[in-house]
Formats: structure tokens, sequence, C-alpha cells
């Protein structure tokens, strides 16, 4: 099974939905974090957690908002979608627990989200 | 604040023929630096990172790289490709400032599209 998921992997929806994607891992990890990728934009950061009491904003929170609900479980919410939040959204985890700066990032397969 | 410039958006190359895809950061203080890969309708993998010592670092799958602090460069190199190289190359710098706002955060440049033809 894979260590990092993500639900759903595909989901069209319409402006103005709420809408929540899901991230599950199994690693242990304490720091998760919520990516976007956009063509020619790479990924940027939208949220990240470094434990259960711990969240904050990335370059580009607005529109979005974040529950962790367990160390384990990590999830993004798009209040009222847009059109221009279609992109293929990636969860990601990282170890902290010494040197969070030289962590590799294992990431989930991603969601492809449109909004219509 | 740190960034990344990845020179090319695509390369397209020949198999078996020698590839770079060009990587350039900015930042104020030290860097750690990474490379990964993304597959086709895959999320991404680590290939290599650079964090002290040797500033030539060997990954997976081949590829290396050149941490070129003058130059402010971490180019990724593989000497003859594969088609199954064929993907979407990202390079990102996280920042060694304990305690700071960054701390421990990847800054991904734009990422190379690498196409291997037979």
């Amino acid at each position: 099974d894979a260590d990092v998921t993500q639900t759903p992997r595909n989901r069209i929806t319409k402006t103005g939905k709420r809408i929540m994607l899901e991230c599950s891992q199994t690693k242990g990890h304490d720091r998760m974090y919520w990516y976007r990728q956009d063509p020619g934009l790479g990924l940027r950061l939208i949220y990240y957690s470094f434990d259960v009491k711990d969240i904050n904003k990335g370059e580009i929170s607005d529109g979005y908002s974040v529950s962790r609900q367990a160390q384990a479980k990590f999830s993004l919410s798009l209040e009222s979608a847009i059109p221009n939040q279609t992109a293929l959204y990636f969860c990601a985890t990282s170890d902290s627990r010494y040197y969070p700066e030289r962590d590799t990032q294992y990431f989930g397969p991603g969601t492809r989200l449109t909004v219509l | 604040a740190q960034s990344v410039t990845q020179l090319d958006s695509q390369v397209p190359v020949f198999e078996e023929a020698p590839v770079e895809l060009r990587c350039n950061y900015s930042s104020s203080v030290s860097v750690y630096l990474f490379w990964y890969v993304q597959y086709p309708n895959q999320g991404l993998q680590l290939l290599l990172k650079y964090l002290s010592g040797s500033t030539l670092v060997k990954g997976i799958n081949g590829f290396e790289a050149e941490f070129n602090k003058s130059q402010t460069s971490f180019h990724l190199r593989k000497p003859s490709v594969h088609i199954s190289d064929t993907a979407e190359y990202f390079c990102a710098v996280s920042v060694g400032e304990a305690g700071g706002t960054s701390y421990g955060k990847l800054t991904f440049g734009q990422g190379t599209i690498l196409t291997v033809h037979p």
C-alpha cells in the first residue's frame, strides 16, 4: 500500500461548491504539506502543518483552508470553488524530528481538480 | 526569501545522448538543494539532494548534480538517457535558518519537461 494517499484522485465540480481533498499517511511523519501544481509554475505551497496543533499558511493560502484531524490526516478545503483553482493538488509529508530543512518530502499521487 | 529558476521549460533529447537540466537559485542564507522527478500521472519522488560535503551528488537512475556556490547553480546531468527518463524534473531549495518562518519549507522551480526520443 502507498505511504501517502489522496482522495479523490479526480474531481470535477462547479463554481461556488465546497470541496474537500483528503490526505492520509502511514509514514508516521509529523510534517504535512499541501501544494498545487500549475503548468509552467511548478509547485506552490498552500498550507503546511508541523504537528496537529501547528498549522501555517503557505504562499497561496487565499481561498483555501485546512484541517489536521490527526497526525496521519491532513485535509484541504475549498470553501467556494472558482475556476482558477483548477489544478493538480499534492499532499506531502516529511519527518521533522531533527533537521527539517534537510528532509526528503514524500508525495501522494495527486488530486486533479477541475472547477467549471 | 529564496527563489529557484529552471532555465529550460522543455528539453528534447535522443535516447543514449547526454542531458543537462539547469537550475539556479537565490538565497541570502545557507541552502539545501533537491531534485525531484515526476513521471506521468504520478507524484514527485526524490532524485537526489545536496546537504553538505562533496559538491557532486549522485542520485537514483544514474543522475548526478553539481552544487556550485559561486554560480548559485545546481545542474542535473545524466551521461546517457533512456526512454524511461521521460518525465518532468523539479529543482527545489530549502533554507537552514532554525526558527525562521521559512524553516524546512521547499521552494520549487517551474519544472523542466525532459522528453527522450528513440
